[in-house]
Formats: structure tokens, sequence, C-alpha cells
């Protein structure tokens, strides 16, 4: 079956640490990636999304993440975080055999000031 | 423009009730989907529907209906409520289908005593 798996399910920083969470997938076909993020009493939003081309991705507030093809891999990253980055993170994947999409489990980050 | 909007916010229920969560959108979105959010599980698909009239089930359909009749509304309805169906459900919405950028609401938090 489809799965994706996010490696970390908690995350504790510093401030101002690089940040990456690890998002690995299980399809061997063409695939949309995405990251969404959910603050605190917030619901998801789109925080980058890969289709084509670029494998190296940047989305809102810093953030960016890498499609690595060979390793069905699609890591977040974030060089130096702020406290207001404590959030959950999700990763999610469409396989173009079914155009839905397959969550992993969420990282929860906390950033401490 | 609201975007898409869930209610109730919160609700309980006992076991063997039925009751219909409600999602509308603004956004003339064609695609529109319920998941449910696990602690632990990320989120899963209920149901979703590509259109009016059009509507197909997801991972976890079992126990839960759903209904297309305009662009704008898609509730969900739980035929006779169980307590594993405590958690939190989320409508999104998306242009054409489930492999596009999705928008949420914010959620409905159900407890099943």
């Amino acid at each position: 079956a489809q799965s994706v798996s996010q490696h970390n399910h908690h995350v504790i920083l510093s401030e101002a640490a690089s940040l990456e969470l690890g998002c690995n997938y299980s399809y061997g076909g063409t695939v949309n990636l995405f990251w969404y993020v959910q603050y605190p009493g917030q619901h998801l939003q789109l925080l980058l999304k890969y289709f084509s081309g670029d494998p190296l991705v940047k989305g809102i507030k810093g953030f960016e993440a890498e499609f690595i093809k060979s390793k069905f891999s699609f890591n977040l990253r974030k060089p130096s975080v702020q406290w207001s980055d404590t959030a959950e993170y999700f990763c999610a994947v469409s396989p173009d055999s079914n155009y839905q999409l397959i969550w992993g489990a969420g990282t929860k980050l906390i950033i401490k000031p | 423009n609201a975007g898409v909007t869930q209610t109730p916010k919160f609700q309980v229920l006992k076991t063997g009730q039925s009751m219909t969560l409600q999602c509308a959108q603004d956004m003339n979105h064609e695609y529109m989907s319920w998941y449910r959010q696990d602690p632990g599980m990320g989120l899963r698909l209920i149901h979703y529907s590509v259109g009016a009239g059009i509507t197909d089930q997801g991972e976890v359909p079992n126990g839960y209906n759903v209904s297309r009749s305009t662009t704008e509304d898609f509730p969900l309805r739980l035929l006779s409520a169980a307590p594993s169906q405590t958690s939190v459900y989320f409508c999104a919405s998306s242009y054409t289908s489930g492999n596009q950028p999705q928008h949420f609401g914010d959620g409905t938090r159900l407890s099943i005593l």
C-alpha cells in the first residue's frame, strides 16, 4: 500500500537552529508533493508544493524542500527557525494512480525562545 | 472571501446518534473532501467529490455518508455514531482534484460518548 513516513513525531529546537524534517513515500510512479503546516488553533495551510521541474522548491516563511526521486524523499528545511514556527508539519503525497492525497502522521515542532 | 467554512466547531454525541457536519466553500472549487485527523495517524480521506452530483469513497468511508447537490456545499453525515468516530474532522477544497493545493476549514472536534 502507498504510504508516507515522517521520521520524527516531535522535534524541539532553539531559536536560530537549523531545521530539517524528513518525509519519505512509497510509490514508484509520478507524484505531486506537499508540505502543510498547522499552527496552534489554526487550520492547515499550504507551505510549499512540488509538481515538476527544479527539485528544490521554496515556500512561504523561508521554508524550502528538496525532492530526491532516487530516495523517494521530500525533506523540509529552514536555515534558522523562529519561535513562531512552532506548529505541526505534515507531508502529503499525491500519486498519479489516484490523484488523492496520502498524508504522513505529522511532526510537532516546538521552538524554544 | 470566507474560504472553507465548517460548522459546528465542537460537538458531543451519544453512541447511536446521527448528525451532519456542514462544509461550505465560496471559491467555486470543483473538488471537495472530508478527512479525519487522529493522533499519530495524520489525515485520512473519508469521502470526496469532484463536482456537484459526484461523490466517491476515500480510505475510511464506513459509517459516513456524503452528498454534493451544489458546488458550494458538501455535508458529512454520521449515520449512527460510534466511539471510534471520535476525531477531528476537516473539510477541504481545491480547484479540480485531490492532487492540487487544498484549502482547509477550521475543523470540527467531535466526541462520541
